[in-house]
């Protein structure tokens, strides 16, 4: 069971250039979202997705794009990356619980971007 | 809107306990604590739903206070593995949006 996969785990771009994460799970989650972390810092909220066909956006969401075609996949896209994006990225999914909400969130292993 | 964890950072020495405060100015729904190692991907802990419910993992406890919109993560016995980073996590009510706290750095020393 791969659970949440990420790619890349690396990128270093320049100032302008746009780049796509992938992020994809195999556990049927109706919740996807992304996160970023910048060094030292905690998680912040950037899009997120209650199913296929619907995105909403998070804490943070200026500069990225979203979309959600099928249940297992959520791709962040960065318009015209610049050096204050730099940072970890995670995306992460679970199952809705109903009135109470989200369930467990499972992370994606992370990837680092640097913006040159 | 993001929650508030204190303490910011605490250091431990084995066998010592600690508490971890979340406090929210929104109302809360549930609330999830997570631990993350340096370089690592946050790794779930438990969840507390509404009803004042304590949840227990090993030595690891944790209380929620709707009214008060506060919950506390209790390490006991600490262990050299509960270093890390510690975030409550929280589903603003009323929308989907899912929210970390600031986050409690813990270190535990032998």
């Amino acid at each position: 069971n791969a659970g949440v996969t990420q790619t890349p785990k690396f990128q270093v771009l320049k100032t302008g250039q746009s780049m796509t994460l992938q992020c994809a799970q195999d556990m049927n989650h109706e919740y996807m979202s992304w996160y970023r972390q910048d060094p030292g810092m905690g998680l912040r909220l950037i899009h997120y997705s209650v199913g296929a066909g619907i995105t909403d956006q998070g804490e943070v969401p200026n500069g990225y794009n979203v979309s959600r075609s099928t249940t297992e996949d959520f791709p962040l896209r960065l318009l015209s990356a610049a050096p204050s994006q730099t940072s970890v990225y995670f995306c992460a999914s679970s199952l809705r619980q109903g009135r109470t909400g989200a369930g467990e969130l499972f992370f994606g292993e992370g990837s680092r971007l640097t913006v040159l | 809107q993001q929650p508030v964890q204190s303490p910011q950072a605490v250091i431990l020495r084995e066998g010592e306990d600690a508490v971890i405060n979340c406090s929210s100015s929104k109302a809360l729904y549930s609330v999830h604590w997570y631990r993350q190692k340096h370089g690592e991907a946050p790794v779930f802990l438990m969840i507390l739903l509404k009803g004042g419910e304590q949840k227990g993992h090993e030595k690891i406890s944790a209380s929620f206070n709707e009214k008060k919109q506060q919950s506390s993560l209790y390490l006991t016995a600490s262990q050299l593995s509960y270093s890390g980073t510690y975030f409550c996590g929280t589903e603003i009510s009323g929308t989907y949006k899912y929210i970390f706290g600031t986050g409690t750095r813990l270190k535990v020393l032998a």
